[in-house]
């Protein structure tokens, strides 16, 4: 199975502060690698497919980059809505795995 | 509007059977993989299953091998998961969501989540 990883697992930041979220894969995933936001009580969101696309909706404040075995989910000034939690998820091979998750709290 | 909306989460005692649905409206659901992914009280995100469009592939999480059956109705537009010989560890939340490429054999990604249901394993 592939581990993935995620770092930190939580974070305290200020609106409009630039946050990056690290995964990383146990073994090569090439692209395959999607970002997801959980809000307290609700259904995850795709935010980023395919490690760098953006999800149609998704405000443009959020890209992924990253191939292999390390990705990066970036958030260029967080907004108040951006609190929550975010995990990310390899479409490569079964077990579809996720991260651990990393919870963005308020500064 | 798109969307998904499961039922069938209810308390259940260790050893027994529950029977979960999806209803999807508002896209072409025999285009599309559909997934089971669950999450514990306070833990992440665990994939369950996934069913290809026209049910030729089927994949299963390996802690729930054997106890589960995924299946759809395709004229109904319906999601299924069939789960048995619960323990404590299966309480969660069980979402059904969509995979977004249209036609293909695994998923891609979930782009379409439900609410979710409640399923609750205890004596």
């Amino acid at each position: 199975d592939i581990q993935m990883t995620q770092s930190p697992s939580s974070l305290s930041a200020s609106v409009g502060d630039r946050v990056t979220i690290t995964c990383r894969a146990s073994q090569s995933i090439s692209s395959y690698l999607n970002w997801y936001q959980q809000q307290p009580g609700k259904a995850p969101k795709l935010l980023i497919y395919s490690a760098s696309s953006l999800q149609s909706g998704v405000p443009s404040r959020f890209s992924g980059s990253g191939s292999g075995t390390d990705f990066t989910l970036t958030i260029s000034s967080l907004q108040p809505e951006d609190f929550a939690t975010y995990y990310c998820q390899q479409s490569y091979s079964t077990p579809f795995t996720f991260g651990p998750g990393t919870k963005v709290a308020i500064k | 509007e798109v969307q998904l909306v499961e039922s069938g989460g209810d308390l259940v005692k260790p050893g027994g059977s529950l029977r979960l649905s999806c209803a999807a409206s508002g896209f072409t659901f025999s285009d599309y993989t559909m997934n089971w992914v669950r999450q514990a009280p306070g833990k992440g995100l665990e994939w369950v299953s996934s069913i290809s469009s026209s049910s030729s592939y089927i994949y299963y999480a390996d802690s729930m091998r054997g106890r589960l059956t995924i299946s759809r109705d395709n004229a109904k537009n319906s999601l299924y998961l069939q789960m048995n010989s619960l323990t404590a560890e299966d309480t969660a939340v069980y979402y059904c969501a969509r995979a977004p490429r249209l036609l293909s054999p695994k998923p891609d990604a979930f782009d379409i989540w439900g609410q979710g249901t409640l399923v609750t394993v205890s004596s």
